[in-house]
């Protein structure tokens, strides 16, 4: 079974502008999870989709966004990207409706902002 | 306000013998709680799990203990291999939603 796939790897982008990243879940996983890794704050989370709601969000201002398709495939946004927004970017799914499980997590998405 | 501590950032072990990592927390909310590994350019790998309900799990060379009152879990990995060089994060979540709340990580190299 493949794992949780998440593209691109690696962006560059500039203050200012805006970037959408992509995950695919494992098949049959309904709950994509994102969280943002920087070396100062460790792992944050971001929000949680299951079945196309948003079921969780963590404390993030309003310029990071999120989306799930009926396949279960998720994006997120962010838009006017600070410097601060440089970081890696981990996709997690699970199979589990609630929680208590384990989250398979995908290689993550490096942004880099100049 | 980290919910999750691990408050040493590394640790080195002999080959062989034991390495215990250790994790603390706040919330005592929490009701589960997880031990992941990550590599370099990899996403974090799940480890072993631990209800709040149980004091100790067990799963091959990897062994949690939970101490509730102390608010308090450690990962023991008996006996330690070169391939456990890695940053191991503990992880808590209540509920029984999706939320993690990780720890700060902890480098563990394995010395052969």
């Amino acid at each position: 079974k493949a794992g949780v796939t998440q593209t691109p790897r690696y962006l560059i982008k500039t203050r200012g502008q805006q970037v959408t990243l992509s995950c695919s879940p494992i098949s049959g996983h309904r709950s994509v999870s994102w969280y943002q890794q920087t070396p100062g704050q460790g792992l944050q989370f971001l929000f949680e989709y299951f079945s196309e709601t948003q079921r969780n969000k963590g404390n993030f201002p309003g310029r990071f966004s999120g989306r799930q398709f009926s396949n279960s495939r998720s994006e997120m946004n962010v838009s006017t990207l600070e410097l601060g927004d440089s970081a890696l970017y981990l996709c997690a799914s699970s199979l589990l409706q609630r929680g208590a499980g384990e989250q398979f997590f995908g290689p993550g998405t490096r942004l880099t902002v100049l | 306000d980290q919910q999750v501590k691990q408050n040493s950032p590394s640790l080195s072990v002999q080959e062989g013998r034991i390495s215990i990592l250790n994790c603390d927390y706040t919330n005592s909310m929490f009701d589960y709680f997880l031990w992941y590994k990550k590599y370099p350019a990899e996403g974090p790998t799940f480890l072993i799990s631990i209800s709040s309900i149980k004091d100790k799990n067990e799963d091959g060379r990897f062994t949690v203990f939970l101490n509730k009152s102390a608010k308090h879990l450690s990962l023991h990995i008996v006996p330690s291999q070169p391939g456990d060089s890695a940053v191991y994060f503990c992880a808590a979540n209540s509920g029984g939603n999706e939320k993690l709340t990780f720890g700060t990580g902890t480098r563990l190299t394995i010395i052969p």
